[in-house]
């Protein structure tokens, strides 16, 4: 039982190149999201999953889609990026209870990106 | 103003010492209060889930709610060098908030 799992680990991009982020989750879990994590700025949600072809934004969308094709994957592109998307990304899931967002989160180990 | 407050640290304790690490909030629609412990270059993981105000105690770690403050608080007693990592707060309330974590040490 691998949880949450992302690829890939490390990247580094140029500006205005693209890039696609994966994320696995064996827990058969409804939900997922994703988040960055930057310095003094805590975790923030970028776009979110209810279920298999959903998908929903966070706090931070602009700069970044998603696409839930398959329940255990959860895609996050990079269209054009850009040095103000350097961060660390991480990959969540979860089972839904109500409220939403109330329920234990399980995260990937990361995806460490640079965009030069 | 941010609607969660962490202090980031570091902390720097010796092992065997009490820890509190605190955070404090301003929507009033948050109830339900949770600690993620991340250590480095991992992923946050659980470590306390509270609902509205009191206490819960779980082994050394104590999570503290007093929801007329805004403030939530967790406890390490006996801390271990083990228990080096750092903790993140998160608020729910029709949306999940996380503090920007503290990072504390536990020198042996």
């Amino acid at each position: 039982n691998a949880g949450v799992t992302q690829t890939p680990k490390f990247r580094v991009l140029k500006t205005g190149q693209s890039m696609t982020l994966l994320c696995a989750q064996d827990m058969n879990h409804e939900y997922m999201y994703w988040y960055r994590q930057d310095p003094g700025m805590g975790l923030r949600l970028i776009h979110y999953s209810v279920g298999e072809g959903t998908t929903a934004k966070g706090e931070v969308p602009d700069g970044y889609n998603v696409s839930r094709l398959k329940k255990q994957n959860f895609l996050l592109g990079l269209e054009s990026a850009a040095p103000s998307q350097t961060s660390v990304y991480f990959c969540a899931s979860s089972s839904p209870v109500t409220p939403m967002f109330a329920e234990t989160q399980y995260f990937g180990p990361g995806t460490r990106l640079l965009v030069l | 103003q941010k609607e969660v407050e962490q202090d980031p640290g570091p902390l720097s304790v010796p092992e065997g010492a009490i820890v509190s690490l605190n955070c404090t909030y301003s929507n009033s629609a948050f109830q339900y209060f949770m600690w993620y412990r991340q250590y480095s270059r991992k992923g946050p993981e659980l470590l306390m889930y509270t609902y509205s105000s009191g206490n819960k105690e779980d082994g050394r770690f104590t999570a503290q709610v007093d929801k007329s403050s805004k403030y939530i608080s967790l406890f390490i007693r006996d801390s271990q060098p083990s228990d080096s990592a750092t903790y993140l707060c998160a608020m729910s309330g029709g949306k999940l908030i996380f503090g920007q974590g503290t990072e504390l040490s536990v020198k042996p």
